[in-house]
């Protein structure tokens, strides 16, 4: 158990659906990372938040998008879905920013219908 | 852009042998080198990383190998057992926090 949560485990929708998903970062970690995994595209970075802040962007789509609250969770909201969305969400967090370790969630599997 | 290439894509080994897993990279600024193992239905688990300023990094029956010169980095896995059954992927990462990863390699330990 590497201590980051995600929620939900599975969720299935219809395009042009929107969504959200949920991470709690391991106690003590600031930084929270989304990727993406998909059998075509493979494990992609989507986007960091360190502290609130969003700090490092990827090849997210500008249907998806991504907070911090206080507290350090974070979610990742998609939009008009597509069947192209269909792929496992992770979300991992650090300490902090850099060549930090990251520690992978268990994920979010989305089938987008 | 950062590119990580890994091979072989699957590899099946006897329970007992060696596996090894090659990656290499393109981006002189990396720095720090992860290897995650994937089991089905779970996220990728951190098994060993090594910066770069270290050649090699063993534990137990692990080790990674950097070659900063030729960029590549190697994972070893020793007397393997079935448990080692899984999805491997290096990864690599520079200045930014976010890693690149690899393609990753199908690992099949066979009795």
């Amino acid at each position: 158990d590497s201590g980051v949560t995600q929620t939900p485990k599975h969720l299935i929708t219809a395009t042009g659906q929107r969504v959200t998903l949920r991470c709690s970062p391991r106690s003590g970690d600031l930084s929270v990372y989304w990727y993406q995994q998909s059998l075509d595209q493979g494990l992609q970075f989507l986007i960091q938040y360190y502290n609130g802040e969003e700090r490092a962007k990827g090849n997210i789509l500008e249907r998806f998008s991504a907070q911090q609250f206080p507290d350090l969770h974070s979610e990742l909201n998609l939009s008009s879905l597509e069947l192209g969305d269909s792929a496992l969400y992770f979300c991992a967090s650090s300490v902090g920013v850099g060549q930090e370790t990251q520690y992978f969630g268990p994920g979010t599997r989305l089938l987008v219908l | 852009g950062e590119n990580v290439e890994q091979h072989p894509s699957t590899l099946s080994v006897q329970e007992g042998d060696s596996a090894v897993i090659k990656c290499t990279y393109s981006d002189s600024a990396s720095n720090y080198f992860p290897w995650y193992k994937q089991e089905l239905g779970k996220g990728p688990q951190l098994i060993i990383d090594i910066r770069s300023n270290v050649g090699e990094k063993k534990d137990q029956r692990i080790a990674v190998t950097l070659n900063k010169t030729a960029k590549h980095f190697s994972l070893h896995i020793t007397e393997t057992q079935p448990e080692d059954s899984a999805v491997y992927f290096c990864a690599e990462t520079g200045t930014a926090s976010k890693l690149t990863f690899g393609t990753g390699t199908r690992l099949q330990v066979t009795l």
